[in-house]
């Protein structure tokens, strides 16, 4: 039971260089999400995706974008990396559905962009 | 828009003293809420669960009582361990149950 499995778990990235962050998620759900967590700031939503073929926008999306490829994966794409973006990210995927929407979180990437 | 404010730390105690970490939230409708923890170099992990008004989610010792009276989702422990050491974040759902809103986390230190 994999649950939610990124990759990678570790990038160190020169300012302006591009790169994609897996995700997939084994649990049949249909919500899927991306944060990145800083210091002091807590999660902050980049994009999320309610359902397969949809995205929006979340809190800080900026500078990202997102495809959701299948149910299974939801993948965040940086395509000029700018050392603002230096951070942890965290892949997580929920049911959608009420009563039960509790996200299930990956182990996380640690990006670092110099 | 729907936010979650709780408690700066870090919160210090000493192993088997009560804690209390405060959580607010305000939100259109009648979001469901939740406590995750992060250990180390760990994703966040659900902790507990409340769907609705007066419900009390509990788990590991863990408690909070969602009241929408006062729009809060205090997190208690009677007896606090060592183990219990981490980051605890409050969120919520929104109504529409299509993303989940996070707080700035408490980060918890017990010493023995």
């Amino acid at each position: 039971n994999a649950g939610v499995t990124q990759t990678p778990k570790f990038q160190v990235l020169k300012t302006g260089q591009s790169m994609t962050l897996q995700c997939a998620q084994d649990m049949n759900h249909n919500s899927m999400y991306w944060y990145r967590q800083d210091p002091g700031m807590g999660l902050r939503l980049i994009y999320y995706s309610a359902s397969e073929g949809t995205t929006d926008k979340g809190e800080v999306p900026n500078g990202y974008n997102v495809s959701r490829l299948n149910k299974r994966e939801f993948s965040l794409r940086l395509e000029s990396a700018a050392p603002s973006q230096t951070s942890v990210y965290f892949c997580a995927s929920s049911t959608g559905t009420a009563g039960a929407n509790e996200a299930f979180f990956g182990q996380g990437t640690r990006l670092t962009v110099v | 828009g729907d936010s979650v404010t709780q408690m700066e730390g870090p919160v210090t105690l000493s192993e088997e003293a009560f804690l209390t970490i405060n959580c607010t939230y305000t939100a259109t409708g009648y979001p469901s809420l939740f406590w995750y923890v992060q250990y180390p170099g760990e994703g966040l992990q659900l902790l507990l669960k409340a769907t609705k008004a007066d419900d009390k989610g509990s788990n590991k010792g863990f408690e909070a009582t969602y009241r929408k009276e006062t729009t809060s989702f205090h997190l208690e422990k009677g007896s606090v361990q060592v183990s219990d050491s981490a980051v605890y974040f409050c969120a919520l759902s929104d109504t529409g149950f299509q993303k989940l809103v996070f707080g700035t986390g408490t980060r918890l230190l017990v010493s023995p």
